[in-house]
């Protein structure tokens, strides 16, 4: 079954610091993953897909098919970084996503 | 840029009353999604749309549930006889083609009392 796994509900680091947010995905066909990002009270945004291999706002997702992961990870977390965090896998049958449960990043000053 | 609205921000509803969730997709787009995500849970897809039929519902998509775009415009969620736990965030999306990105409006919050 398609499954994705954030495994850290909430992650805190220090400004300036090294952020990582670790994302596995379970699916036996070939994956299309993408990172959405939600600010408080603000909607669902699109951060990052693995096909564009961009950096966004610093931010960049390399996906690792050995290890079924699709990490995101920006070399020094600013304070606005702080938000929910999340990671989502498309399914070709039918596009739907398949969310991961999130993660809260909480930049301290 | 444009954006997918959804109306209303907060909706407060008796258990056993049905409830209407509207969504305007983004005027060009073509597919249409409705996911909800209860409190401290993860976004579940509910249903996706596109000319003019459900092309895919998911588990969740009962029979108390049913979607439509009534005038070319709205998309919406209906719940027929709503229940305590159908209270949750609903979210709309809407992409051009459906490998693109899909858009997500601000999201409907459903309290069912």
């Amino acid at each position: 079954a398609q499954r994705v796994t954030q495994p850290e509900k909430l992650l805190s680091v220090f400004k300036g610091a090294p952020v990582e947010l670790k994302c596995n995905y379970s699916y036996s066909g070939s994956p299309e993953l993408f990172w959405y990002v939600q600010y408080s009270r603000q909607r669902l945004q699109l951060l990052l897909r693995h096909i564009s291999r961009e950096s966004i706002k610093g931010f960049t997702a390399d996906l690792n098919k050995g290890e079924t992961s699709f990490h995101l990870k920006k070399p020094f977390a600013q304070e606005e970084d702080s938000a929910m965090y999340y990671c989502a896998l498309r399914i070709y049958s039918n596009y739907q996503l398949i969310w991961g449960a999130g993660t809260k990043l909480i930049i301290k000053p | 840029e444009p954006e997918v609205t959804q109306t209303p921000s907060h909706q407060v509803t008796q258990m056993g009353q049905e409830v209407i969730l509207r969504c305007v997709p983004i005027s060009n787009h073509l597919y249409f999604y409705w996911y909800r995500q209860i409190l401290g849970q993860k976004v579940e897809f509910l249903v996706s749309f596109y000319n003019n039929e459900i092309s895919e519902k998911s588990e969740i998509f009962d029979d108390q549930f049913s979607v439509e775009r009534p005038d070319g415009s709205n998309f919406t969620l209906k719940i027929r006889s709503t229940k305590l736990e159908d209270s949750a965030m609903y979210f709309c999306a809407s992409t051009s083609q459906p490998g693109q990105p899909q858009h997500f409006g601000d999201g409907t919050r459903l309290s069912i009392l």
